[in-house]
């Protein structure tokens, strides 16, 4: 079993659509939750940093974390062809590391 | 003010070449970590390191391959003997100090490996 799950996809959805993108994990330990953006042929790109469960907003993306059922989603608003990309979840059990573990990756297509 | 600089964006080797793959951190990242990725899957950690220090080799495979942090010069990760099951993007990101208030981790474009 993974320590971080991800589906793959492929999602598509029409512009305009809210767009969910979900995690879980296996390992407790995790306290810090990343959401990163990888376009093709580029490198990751941090959209979204928590501690712990919770929220947090950030203009059209939203994180949450569900320390309690080890889940962990983004929320896009109002999606823009601009955001077809692959997004990864990645989280770690310290802060102040950039030893990470990420899920596979969900690819999403946003179509005009 | 650059950022995580890789190079080559693309390299080519035959069976049984080496490959030196190089990574310069962002200006003030004293923190370095490598990553691979391969096709259809997330990214998987490598190896960590400081200037002159290896801190976390836990991902690293143990034969052929190796990396560094010298005190002058980029960091290299180095395949020898590449075989094709190496072909993949290899990520490097890099990190302030601890003490550092801001310590997420920035990651460049990657360099992608072809074996042939």
């Amino acid at each position: 079993q993974k320590e971080v799950e991800q589906d793959p996809g492929p999602l598509s959805v029409p512009e305009g659509a809210i767009v969910s993108l979900n995690c879980t994990y296996s390992n407790s330990a995790f306290q810090y939750f990343m959401w990163y953006r990888q376009y093709s042929r580029k490198g990751p790109e941090l959209l979204m940093y928590t501690y712990s469960s919770g929220n947090k907003e950030d203009g059209r993306f939203t994180a949450q974390v569900d320390k309690s059922s080890k889940y962990i989603s983004l929320f896009i608003r109002d999606s823009q062809p601009s955001d077809s990309a692959t997004y990864l979840c990645a989280m770690s059990a310290r802060s102040n590391t950039g030893k990470l573990i990420f899920g596979q990756g969900t690819t999403l297509q946003v179509k005009p | 003010n650059a950022g995580v600089m890789q190079n080559p964006r693309h390299l080519v080797r035959r069976r049984g070449q080496e490959a030196r793959l190089r990574c310069s951190p962002m200006k003030g990242h004293s923190h370095v970590y490598w990553y691979r990725q391969l096709p259809e899957e997330g990214l998987k950690f490598m190896v960590y390191l400081q200037k002159e220090n290896i801190i976390d080799e836990s991902g690293m495979p143990k034969e052929r391959f190796s990396a560094e942090f010298p005190k002058e010069g980029p960091s290299i990760l180095r395949i020898q003997q590449v075989v094709r099951g190496d072909s993949a993007a290899y990520f490097c990101a890099s990190s302030p100090p601890r003490q550092s208030m801001n310590t997420e981790a920035f990651f460049g474009q990657g360099t992608r490996l072809t074996v042939v």
